[in-house]
């Protein structure tokens, strides 16, 4: 069964330091891996999308990392802002015929406090 | 680009009425999704349409759901007779023939009592 787990489900941390989100999937055939930011209240974002020959792809503050052997990503974020406070979501999806599946995983909650 | 727009932002209605959620995707996005959001089962993937034809409606939960797209600038998603356990974030999103990035909605909140 394709699924996507995220660890930790939710995080704490302070403005400025810096956190790591990680996903884990057992999805195959695997086509691509996304990160979106889901602010409260709002649609996901997307933040990164990595294909199998891509192990790093940065956007700002965050960067995400992929290893496609182990079928792990992360998710990394560099000084952290308030703004930074959201779900993050991880989507793995495979390729079927001319079709893209994705499956979701549940999110990390992140917090930033001052 | 006003993106992808969803009508109503919030919706509550009393179990058993109809509830149609309405979505304008993005001009020129060949794909359309419609997810489904709860604090249980995290994001769910209902159906998606390719050039206004409905692919894959394998993840519609029953046949109390049933979803349109009359044409390439609209969509429907419809819940027939409503039922409390409905209540969830409703997410429409679109994307263009690669398919690698999704735009979403800022998504309908159903509250069936």
């Amino acid at each position: 069964k394709n699924q996507v787990e995220q660890s930790p489900q939710s995080l704490i941390i302070l403005e400025g330091k810096n956190c790591t989100l990680q996903c884990n999937y057992t999805v195959s055939p695997f086509s691509n891996l996304r990160w979106y930011k889901q602010d409260t209240g709002r649609g996901p974002v997307s933040l990164t999308i990595m294909t199998f020959s891509e192990n790093t792809k940065s956007n700002g503050r965050y960067t995400a990392t992929l290893d496609a052997d182990t079928k792990q990503s992360s998710l990394h974020i560099t000084a952290s802002q308030l703004s930074d406070s959201a779900s993050y979501i991880c989507v793995v999806s495979v390729r079927s015929g001319g079709s893209y599946i994705p499956t979701f995983g549940r999110g990390t909650s992140l917090i930033v406090h001052p | 680009d006003a993106g992808v727009i969803q009508s109503p932002r919030h919706e509550v209605t009393e179990m058993g009425q109809e509830v149609t959620l309405r979505c304008k995707p993005i001009s020129g996005h060949d794909y359309l999704f419609w997810y489904r959001q709860t604090m249980m089962r995290g994001l769910e993937l209902l159906i998606y349409f390719n050039n206004n034809v409905p692919i894959d409606d394998s993840g519609m939960p029953e046949d109390r759901f049933s979803a349109k797209m009359p044409n390439a600038s609209f969509s429907t998603l419809k819940i027939q007779p409503s039922e409390p356990r409905d209540s969830a974030v409703y997410f429409c999103a679109s994307g263009p023939r690669d398919r690698l990035i999704y735009t979403f909605g800022s998504g309908t909140r159903l509250t069936v009592v």
